[in-house]
């Protein structure tokens, strides 16, 4: 059964600083792993997908990586910011299966001008 | 842009009562989801929905709930008979083949 965990479960930081969320997941067997960003009481907004073929993506100040023989992935965000505060999820599916995603319990970061 | 829209936003309903929470997917994909997330929890599956039939389902999903596409636009979720353990924010989200999946805003659902 595949456990997501992340850490650290919150993190607090200056604004302007590059930070790393990290997330590992215990079967190797992943077909995509997508991180989300929940703001308090919304939705999950899509961030990055990253398939199972794939070492990284980027999206402006976003990049995420994944080692699936390590089961490990990392989202950098680079010069953060105040909007930046929110939850990040990691959610990951596994080969053979319809895609379910299943979900760490989130990093929730607060950027302080 | 495109996106998953869900009504209502909030529903408050008395144990033991039927809802139905509604969904309208990105009109060109065709793998469907519901999700649940209880106050404080992780996000958890609850059922896929492929070419009009269930293609997975979780332990949650049980026989109190269904889910159906009735008019190839809307996709449904029905709770029968609600109990307390089933107030949390229900999200559902559409896919693409087996690519990122798109989530909607979410229902509230409150049993009291």
């Amino acid at each position: 059964k595949q456990e997501v965990t992340q850490i650290p479960a919150a993190l607090s930081v200056p604004e302007g600083e590059n930070l790393v969320l990290n997330c590992s997941f215990t079967d190797s067997a992943i077909y995509n792993l997508q991180w989300f960003r929940q703001d308090p009481g919304k939705g999950l907004t899509s961030l990055l997908l990253i398939q199972s073929s794939q070492r990284e993506q980027t999206s402006g100040r976003l990049n995420a990586s994944l080692d699936k023989s390590s089961g490990r992935s990392t989202l950098y965000i680079a010069a953060s910011q105040p909007g930046d505060s929110a939850t990040y999820l990691c959610a990951t599916s596994l080969s053979g299966g319809y895609n379910k995603l299943i979900f760490g319990a989130g990093t929730r970061l607060a950027v302080h001008p | 842009e495109p996106e998953v829209t869900q009504t209502p936003s909030h529903q408050v309903t008395q144990m033991g009562q039927e809802v139905i929470l509604r969904c309208v997917p990105i009109s060109n994909h065709l793998y469907f989801y519901w999700y649940r997330q209880i106050l404080g929890q992780k996000v958890e599956f609850l059922v896929s929905f492929y070419n009009n039939e269930i293609s997975e389902k979780s332990e949650i999903f049980d026989d109190q709930f269904s889910v159906e596409r009735p008019d190839g636009s809307n996709f449904t979720l029905k709770i029968r008979s609600t109990k307390l353990e089933d107030s949390a924010m229900y999200f559902c989200a559409s896919s693409v083949s087996s690519y990122e999946q798109y989530f909607g805003p979410g229902t509230r659902l409150t049993v009291t």
